[in-house]
């Protein structure tokens, strides 16, 4: 009953560096999302995946790019993490874009660029 | 460009006190209105879904209504308990344009009860 797994739950980057942010749904969900929360910014959507095969951007892509590798899982990828990209990034999942779109959230990666 | 607000930013109340949190958003062409519940620390947990045909949705304690064409929406928790302690989001979904299904959130009221 694990729902969705994102891994890791906290990373600390270099400005420059690169990593990769994995999540992973067991519910067979067709849509899955990135986010990131900041403090008194609230969540921002960053990139989503409709369905299997789909990408498309969110409100703040820039810096940010996604693989949706397959109907489970669906990684978000920093290729030169800069200090604006500390945040706590969370993924979600629902069943499907425009159902009743209960979205299904991780527990988080608390990510620091020093 | 829609715009969710919640008021108060921080509530704090006894315990058993009924409380309301306030959400408003600026474009009334909505799909369906969730709240959700954060503890420190952790995720988000989906308490309730309005779809924008319905005026209301209850789960135990909570009961969220929705006022699209004022685009206001309130959770009412019931003799609230400790436990109840977090920050709840509210967050729209758009039914128009290519990005339908996505939610905006509000920044979210930090509610604490006190024993």
């Amino acid at each position: 009953n694990a729902g969705v797994t994102q891994t890791p739950k906290f990373q600390v980057l270099k400005t420059g560096q690169s990593m990769t942010l994995q999540c992973a749904q067991d519910m067979n969900h067709n849509s899955m999302y990135w986010y990131r929360q900041d403090p008194g910014m609230g969540l921002r959507l960053i990139y989503y995946s409709a369905s299997e095969g789909t990408t498309d951007k969110g409100e703040v892509p820039n810096g940010y790019n996604v693989s949706r590798l397959n109907k489970r899982e669906f990684s978000l990828r920093l290729e030169s993490a800069a200090p604006s990209q500390t945040s706590v990034y969370f993924c979600a999942s629902s069943v499907r874009p425009l159902a009743k779109n209960i979205q299904y959230f991780g527990a988080g990666t608390r990510l620091s660029v020093l | 460009k829609q715009e969710v607000t919640q008021i108060p930013a921080a509530l704090s109340v006894p315990e058993g006190e009924n409380l309301v949190l306030n959400c408003s958003f600026t474009d009334s062409a909505i799909y369906n209105l969730q709240w959700f519940r954060q503890d420190p620390g952790k995720g988000l947990t989906s308490l309730l879904l309005i779809q924008s045909s319905q005026r209301e949705q209850t789960s135990g304690r909570l009961n969220a209504s929705l006022d699209k064409s004022s685009g206001r929406s309130t959770l009412y928790i019931a003799a609230s308990q400790p436990g109840d302690s977090a920050t709840y989001l509210c967050a729209v979904s758009k039914n128009y344009g290519g990005s339908q299904g996505n939610l905006i959130f509000g920044k979210g009221t930090k509610l604490s009860v006190k024993p």
